[in-house]
């Protein structure tokens, strides 16, 4: 079974540009998280789909934004970038929402901003 | 409110065992996890415990949780020197999926 798949592995954008990334669940998956990992911050929570609704959001401006689609795969989109987006962005699926069922994760995007 | 904190470091030597500590502060959490992540990799799920169990095994991963305390550790019997990596707590607070991570220890096997 083929993990959670986060394309593309690597990006480079300059300030003021938008972003966005992809996300694959496992198969059969239906609950997608975005998470942001940087040095300074640690991991946070941005927002979680299920059945292409947006259950949960974290502390993020509304520059970062996200869907899912009716196959589960979801994307985020980051606007008017800045200095400070750059990190490393984890997505994660389960089997459905609200159940604590665990999270597996891909293997990121590094978004590194000039 | 919602917080676990985690030591930064630990260094072992190989095969020894090692012990990762990790406080949580949301008493309403169900689920509490160990993640690993390497360097340029992505979250391991390596083992969950449920917040009415004391202590689950499997292999050479046994978790401990002292739910009054609000502490859960991770302790790796024979660790190797691939087992060297950061090691993520986490906890999902009642009805939500939402993981609050631990700031990551990071474990040195040493020779």
């Amino acid at each position: 079974k083929a993990g959670v798949t986060q394309t593309p592995r690597y990006l480079i954008k300059t300030r003021g540009q938008q972003v966005t990334l992809s996300c694959s669940p496992i198969s059969g998956h239906r609950s997608v998280s975005w998470y942001q990992q940087t040095p300074g911050q640690g991991l946070q929570f941005l927002f979680e789909y299920f059945s292409e609704t947006q259950r949960n959001k974290g502390n993020f401006p509304g520059r970062f934004s996200g869907r899912q689609f009716s196959n589960s795969r979801s994307e985020m989109n980051v606007s008017t970038l800045e200095l400070g987006d750059s990190a490393l962005y984890l997505c994660a699926s389960s089997l459905v929402s609200g159940t604590n069922q665990p999270q597996h994760f891909g293997d990121g995007t590094r978004l590194s901003i000039l | 409110g919602e917080d676990v904190e985690q030591s930064l470091f630990l260094s072992v030597r190989e095969g020894d065992s090692s012990v990762i500590n990790c406080t949580y502060t949301d008493s309403s959490s169900t689920y509490l996890y160990w993640y690993k992540q390497e360097p340029g990799a992505g979250l391991q799920l390596l083992t969950y415990i449920f917040s009415n169990m004391d202590m689950k095994q499997d292999q050479r991963l046994t978790v401990l949780l002292n739910k009054k305390d609000k502490h859960l550790s991770l302790r790796i019997a024979d660790t190797q020197t691939g087992d060297s990596a950061i090691y993520f707590c986490a906890e999902t607070p009642y009805n939500t999926d939402k993981l609050i991570f631990g700031t990551g220890t990071r474990l040195q096997v040493f020779p």
